[in-house]
């Protein structure tokens, strides 16, 4: 069974720094490009970045782009997220998904909260 | 960017009833349009991907069409478990832009 499970999130200041993980297991990690998408509360989906199977593509969605940097241990079957100089607007919940193009199997994510 | 733009917002509707929901690209992306369903406090599942191919385990009142700009989502006889909100995802190139969503409510 794939399973994806981030941890990570939390309340931190604006201007802050979290990492946020992605432990994945049921599949073969490294045959797979992963992503980040986030869901703001009661909006829609955002996606923020992905990374080849490798690690050496890597994409990111312009609001976020010199701010967070994602990448990937595949010996650890995992998936990371670094985000600094966060924003109110990067308030969400953030989901490490499975694909390239279209996104199948997602995990349940983790809420991170930028507040003062 | 290109831009992913939905219609409508949101429907209302009765159980058996044809509903269509468009998804419309401010440039041509070929067939590289995904469909997913995400209900209540749920993560997304995917309907549909490459525009028109089913997903494994999707119900087949569930189908999708088009290319270039313009894409539509058609659920041929809407039952009570579809009452979700559903969101086009374009995967030409980066950014992977998702639409705004379409909420649909079961009258």
């Amino acid at each position: 069974e794939v399973q994806l499970v981030e941890s990570g999130g939390g309340l931190v200041q604006p201007g802050g720094s979290l990492r946020l993980s992605c432990a994945a297991s049921g599949f073969t990690f490294s045959d797979y490009w992963m992503n980040w998408v986030r869901q703001a509360p009661g909006k829609g989906l955002d996606w923020v970045a992905n990374i080849n199977k490798d690690g050496s593509e890597k994409y990111y969605v312009d609001s976020v782009k010199g701010r967070f940097t994602i990448s990937r241990d595949n010996s650890k079957n995992s998936l990371y997220l670094q985000m600094n100089s966060l924003r109110a607007e990067d308030t969400a919940v953030y989901y490490c998904v499975r694909g390239w193009g279209y996104l199948d199997y997602w995990g349940q994510g983790t809420l991170v909260t930028v507040s003062s | 960017d290109i831009q992913m733009t939905q219609s409508p917002s949101s429907l209302s509707a009765s159980v058996g009833d044809r509903v269509t929901i468009t998804c419309r690209a401010s440039q041509g992306i070929s067939n590289y349009l995904v469909w997913y369903q995400q209900k209540p406090g749920k993560v997304p599942k995917l309907l549909i991907y490459a525009a028109s191919t089913l997903q494994s385990g999707v119900p087949s009142r569930f189908s999708g069409s088009g290319s270039g700009t313009d894409f539509t989502l058609t659920i041929s006889s809407l039952q009570p478990e579809d009452g979700a909100t559903y969101y086009c995802q374009k995967y030409n190139s980066a950014p992977w832009t998702f639409g705004q969503g379409t909420k649909v409510e079961i009258k």
